[in-house]
């Protein structure tokens, strides 16, 4: 596999499930990035890790929980989702926070 | 706070000809990219072409070119020659070079792009 992959692509989830997201880049890259993608709206940057620190959360709701056990992997555990947080769900990576950001194909979120 | 407006929801251009998108952006910071992103209905973001502030020539990358209007703020990406695979959905971002922040894309809401055969 090349680039930056996620998994699951689709996902149907109820409000009190527990479920993770999980993005694998094979790109060497140091920084990775979770954007949340609703319709109309603008995409929304979550969380960003660099070295496997996280040095940005975007006010996001704790029922959202990332975890980055190394820069080739990043996680979205979800729990006690909202309707609302329905989206598409879209990881990066970049060799670093200041160079150009590469995406997955994203997972396509519904939480009934 | 930086903002980055797309003002056209959608646009339409016949195969082979040329279309220019439209991207402005607010920002009190010299130092920054620009970017044009691409996302087809296969949902993948795929990078087009990108514009470091500080560089007065336009970026171009092959049948993408951009206008790079850096005191009017502007940023538009001009199609040319298009093709059926272009149709995609075309955001426009913006990211600060220096700062805690610097690797924050902001993203425009996006404009739809359909090519007519």
């Amino acid at each position: 596999e090349t680039g930056v992959t996620q998994t699951p692509r689709h996902l149907v989830m109820g409000m009190t499930n527990k479920k993770s997201l999980k993005c694998e880049q094979h790109l060497g890259h140091n920084a990775m990035y979770w954007y949340k993608q609703s319709a109309k709206k603008p995409l929304e940057l979550m969380f960003v890790y660099n070295f496997k620190e996280q040095t940005e959360n975007n006010s996001v709701p704790s029922r959202f929980s990332p975890e980055c056990p190394n820069s080739s992997h990043l996680f979205l555990h979800l729990h006690t989702l909202q309707p609302e947080d329905s989206a598409l769900y879209l990881c990066a990576s970049s060799q670093a926070t200041q160079e150009t950001q590469y995406f997955g194909p994203g997972t396509r979120l519904l939480v009934l | 706070a930086q903002t980055v407006t797309q003002s056209q929801p959608e646009m339409s251009v016949q195969e082979a000809e040329t279309v220019t998108l439209s991207c402005t952006y607010d920002t009190s910071e010299s130092d920054y990219y620009l970017f044009w992103y691409k996302q087809p209905p296969s949902r993948q973001m795929i990078l087009v072409i990108r514009q470091e502030a500080y560089k007065q020539q336009n970026a171009t990358e092959n049948r993408f070119s951009v206008n790079f209007q850096k005191a009017a703020k502007s940023f538009s990406l001009k199609i040319s020659d298009s093709q059926l695979g272009d149709a995609a959905m075309y955001f426009c971002a913006y990211r600060a070079n220096y700062g805690g922040s610097q690797g924050n894309l902001i993203f425009g809401k996006g404009t739809k792009l359909s090519v007519k055969p």
